[in-house]
């Protein structure tokens, strides 16, 4: 089945214990991205890649760091969490470069992140 | 901010209504995009029209596109119980894909 799958789908943390949310797809998809969403505030894009090795700055990207390594693994980091970035996550992929500039995006089933 | 405004944030309708949802922008786009999620899910994509289209249909969704006024509506018809959700239209351009706040649709039995 093609899909965005995410990891883990609820966390619960502390203030500056480093964490990873996995983000896969098996759908051979060049665009990826992480969104955050905050009640009232809607979908705010933290990071996006547009191929292997490439990522770059969404509109809130603070606090976070992103890598590509692969084409169909995006995961997001928080090296050092804090209570602000507690947040529902969805990672998304798009099968163009241009992501959704262009094209649709797929979402992940989201993951929602608790720092205390 | 590349992001607009949609309109109304809430809305309630009678099952078998028709639902109306506006979305405006302030920038130029490549496309526009709306999307549903369901409480507390991830988004599923609904229908994506292009700057250089002015209306598409999927089903019982119609979408318009007026890129003079820029802004965009998505009309569902024959509303459901199972159409309750909130409803994002997000604007394509440069590479990334913005998102207003969202709609909440509720639709009553």
């Amino acid at each position: 089945e093609a899909q965005v799958t995410q990891n883990p789908r609820y966390l619960i943390t502390v203030t500056g214990k480093k964490l990873t949310v996995t983000c896969s797809q098996n759908m051979n998809h060049e665009y990826m991205s992480w969104y955050r969403q905050d009640p009232g505030l809607g979908l705010r894009q933290i990071y996006y890649s547009m191929n292997v090795e490439v990522t770059d700055k969404g509109d809130v990207p603070e606090g976070y760091k992103v890598s590509r390594k692969e084409k169909r693994n995006f995961p997001l980091i928080l090296e050092s969490p804090s209570p602000n970035q507690t947040s529902l996550y969805f990672c998304a992929s798009s099968p163009t470069y241009g992501g959704g500039a262009r094209d649709t995006q797929y979402f992940g089933p989201g993951t929602r992140l608790t720092v205390l | 901010s590349q992001q607009g405004e949609e309109d109304p944030q809430a809305l309630s309708i009678q099952e078998g209504e028709n639902a109306t949802m506006n979305c405006s922008y302030k920038t130029s786009i490549n496309n526009l995009q709306w999307y549903r999620q369901n409480s507390g899910r991830g988004l599923v994509h609904l229908i994506l029209i292009r700057s250089n289209e002015r209306e598409k249909h999927s089903g019982r969704l119609r979408v318009t596109l007026d890129t003079s006024k820029k802004s965009s509506s998505l009309l569902i018809t024959a509303s459901r119980a199972a159409d309750t959700a909130s409803y994002f239209c997000a604007r394509g351009a440069n590479s990334k894909l913005t998102f207003g706040k969202g709609i909440t649709l509720s639709v009553r039995p």
